[in-house]
């Protein structure tokens, strides 16, 4: 299996400010005949399922407001937060989708 | 719009087995595979496995293969994970998902989960 690693476990963020997450995969994801990293990005409140985010690495799902952003290839991902909001404090984990499916063991973002 | 509705909470006893249903709508059911994935108290999503709600075909993760049977229901557009010889550590929250058309292990349509809790 893929092992899906993320940093920080938590991430203590001032309102406004920028918010950064890590993701780094035991191997590579990109299909390199499609030109695609199979990497995801989902949002998840307590009490909820998870919310796609980013998918490919770095496309927005429709709805997602323009503040979040991913980033990255291969292997290293990063999932940016512009100007956190109050409605952005949850837990965040990567997934990859490039064989089966495996997630990061998660990321809380809270408010400073 | 699509919509997952999974069936209420569940309390069994070590050793028992436990269904959970997952009904699907606003879609066309067997066009896409449902996939079963858990979560236990604070840790990350687990994936499980996967069903063709077309043909029946299933793809269980290996660490399930034993003890899990997803089956499909397409006149009720309902499918079902059967977990059996439950320990405590299946206490979980269960969800069923949809994923994106054409990107068929991406999951954005989640059912809003089951909570299974294994106590004697």
């Amino acid at each position: 299996d893929i092992v899906m690693t993320q940093s920080p476990d938590s991430l203590p963020v001032s309102l406004g400010e920028r918010a950064t997450i890590k993701c780094k995969s035991s191997q590579s994801v990109f299909f390199s005949s499609n030109n695609n990293n199979y990497l995801a990005w989902y949002q998840q409140k307590a009490g909820q399922p998870p919310k796609l985010l980013i998918y490919w690495a770095s496309t927005r799902e429709s709805g997602v407001p323009d503040r979040f952003s991913g980033s990255g290839s291969g292997t290293d991902f990063t999932l940016t937060i512009s100007s956190l909001q109050a409605e952005d404090v949850a837990v965040y984990y990567c997934q990859q989708y490039y064989s089966s499916i495996t997630f990061g063991q998660g990321t809380r973002l809270e408010i400073k | 719009q699509v919509q997952l509705v999974q069936s209420g909470a569940e309390v069994r006893k070590p050793g028992a087995s436990v269904k959970v249903s997952c009904k699907a709508s606003g879609y066309t059911f067997t066009a896409y595979p449902i996939h079963w994935v858990r979560q236990a108290p604070g840790q990350r999503p687990e994936w499980m496995g996967w069903i063709n709600t077309g043909n029946g075909n299933t793809i269980y993760s290996e660490k399930f293969q034993d003890r899990v049977t997803f089956t499909s229901d397409t006149s009720a557009t309902t499918v079902y994970m059967e977990l059996s010889s439950l320990r405590s550590e299946d206490t979980s929250v269960y969800f069923c998902a949809r994923p994106r058309q054409y990107i068929d292990w991406l999951l954005d349509f989640w059912g809003q989960g089951t909570r299974v809790t294994v106590s004697s």
